[in-house]
């Protein structure tokens, strides 16, 4: 089965401060992704990864950055957290092209304050 | 732009009848279509794919058609059971490595 964790299941964050957010997956998949999740707006996608130290952005980059030293380890940053940052963070990876399915982690609920 | 729809409404469905829920997509011509379950506070788990040329796939009591004409797809749990209960999500592939996913339909399958 194909797991994948993330560092965090709940995060209290104040204004300002930088964020790590860290996901893991077991399976030696490809493709790496970072997508937040809102209600009323669903997944949207910040960050993907298709190989290691490659990234490109998604829909809504802004303020965040990544980074995928490992083919295991897809990491996303806050630079410098603002409210409107308060979501769900998902990872998910996936062992190829959009044909395939995505393997989700359990999700990261972040809050700042 | 590309958008996804799916019913925003929550679906309430009597035990042991058929669920069936909508994605309808605009201004885009996917090759593919997936379906996610999410429960409360977890990612979503994968179900079906189904790809544009197979109008319609069954796994268990699920069924998915697509119809690329009416740019829509449809979703249906058969004998539906309280634990089916959870929030749908419909996902189009586009380009190589990006999905877009719809908002979900919650569904909740009453005992």
């Amino acid at each position: 089965d194909v797991k994948v964790t993330q560092s965090s299941r709940y995060l209290v964050k104040r204004t300002g401060e930088k964020v790590f957010l860290e996901c893991v997956q077991d399976m030696d998949h490809e493709n790496m992704f970072w997508y937040r999740q809102d209600p009323g707006l669903g997944l949207r996608l910040i960050y993907f990864s298709y190989d290691v130290k490659m990234k490109e952005k998604g829909d809504i980059p802004e303020g965040y950055s990544v980074s995928r030293e490992k083919k295991e380890r897809f990491s996303l940053i806050l630079e410098s957290a603002s409210t409107n940052q308060t979501s769900m963070y998902l990872c998910a990876s996936s062992l190829g092209d959009t044909t395939y399915e995505q393997y989700f982690g359990p999700g990261t609920r972040l809050t700042v304050t | 732009s590309q958008k996804i729809e799916q019913n925003s409404e929550a679906l309430n469905i009597q035990e042991g009848k058929t669920a069936t829920l909508t994605c309808n997509y605009t201004n885009y011509s996917p090759a593919y279509l997936q379906w996610y379950r999410q429960d409360p506070g977890r990612g979503p788990v994968f179900l079906l794919l189904i790809r544009e040329n197979e109008k319609e796939k069954r796994k268990e009591r699920l069924k998915v058609t697509f119809d690329t004409t009416l740019k829509q797809s449809l979703f249906h749990i058969t004998a539906s059971q309280p634990a089916d209960s959870a929030t749908y999500l419909c996902a189009l592939g586009t380009g190589t490595y990006k999905y877009i996913f719809g908002t979900g339909t919650r569904l909740k399958v009453l005992a």
